[in-house]
């Protein structure tokens, strides 16, 4: 089953609006997370990392104004989207490494974002 | 830096037939290697990954892949397509160490025609 769950799937918002978007890590704790963002027909750009009790680290490029992550609890990460825009419509994934540095990511089934 | 590199976008087999598809990376170092597959609208599910020892390495739902150091390479395999492996398939790498910054190749999307 899923180790990593991630809500909503699916969202609208209008212009100007913010979105909040979770990523938990189900039976694991995830000291790291991390937030992806995948346009169509594309790959997944890594957007930040999310680290518990910490800021995140931010790729080049990407407004930690706009795009705030906090990860307040050892499994729960929140990606909002502040004042979006259309084009922030988006697919956004998240995804946690369950066990030590050898072990693979385990991904969330990600959310689409539409803003209008 | 590490590149991924997935030559082909889009790939149609017929169900039943073998399939292979084809991943390049650039790094220094032996890296870590993974094979993901994304159904539409979904995240990613992890097939296999490489880390070190045997070249060639068993995944889920009967995919194999072989790591050629000489080559750069870490190509997918299956030697029976079912349709329910439409899908698309990204490769990916990271330093030795882990999980750290995982870059994604572009994708190859997999159609299996009957």
């Amino acid at each position: 089953g899923a180790v990593v769950s991630q809500h909503p799937s699916w969202v609208i918002c209008k212009s100007g609006t913010s979105v909040k978007i979770e990523c938990r890590s189900l039976d694991f704790q995830a000291t790291t997370m991390f937030w992806y963002r995948q346009f169509p027909k594309q790959s997944l750009m890594l957007m930040a990392t999310s680290n518990e009790g910490s800021k995140a680290t931010y790729e080049q490029g990407v407004e930690k104004d706009k795009f705030l992550i906090n990860h307040a609890s050892l499994t729960l990460s929140t990606l909002t989207v502040t004042s979006a825009h259309p084009e922030d419509s988006s697919f956004y994934i998240c995804s946690a490494p369950r066990g030590n540095v050898e072990s693979p990511l385990h991904f969330g089934n990600g959310t689409r974002l539409t803003v209008t | 830096a590490q590149s991924v590199t997935q030559p082909d976008i889009h790939i149609t087999v017929s169900e039943g037939a073998s399939l292979e598809l084809r991943c390049n990376y650039s790094y220094g170092a032996t890296p870590y290697l993974f094979w993901y597959v994304q159904s539409p609208g979904q995240g990613l599910q992890l097939l296999l990954k490489y880390f070190s020892g045997d070249t060639l390495v068993q995944g889920i739902k009967g995919f194999e892949a072989e790591f050629k150091r000489s080559q750069s390479s870490f190509n997918l395999r299956k030697p029976s397509v079912h349709w329910s492996d439409a899908a698309e398939y990204f490769c990916a790498v990271s330093p030795s160490g882990g999980y750290q910054k995982v870059t994604f190749g572009t994708g190859t999307k997999l159609q299996v025609i009957p």
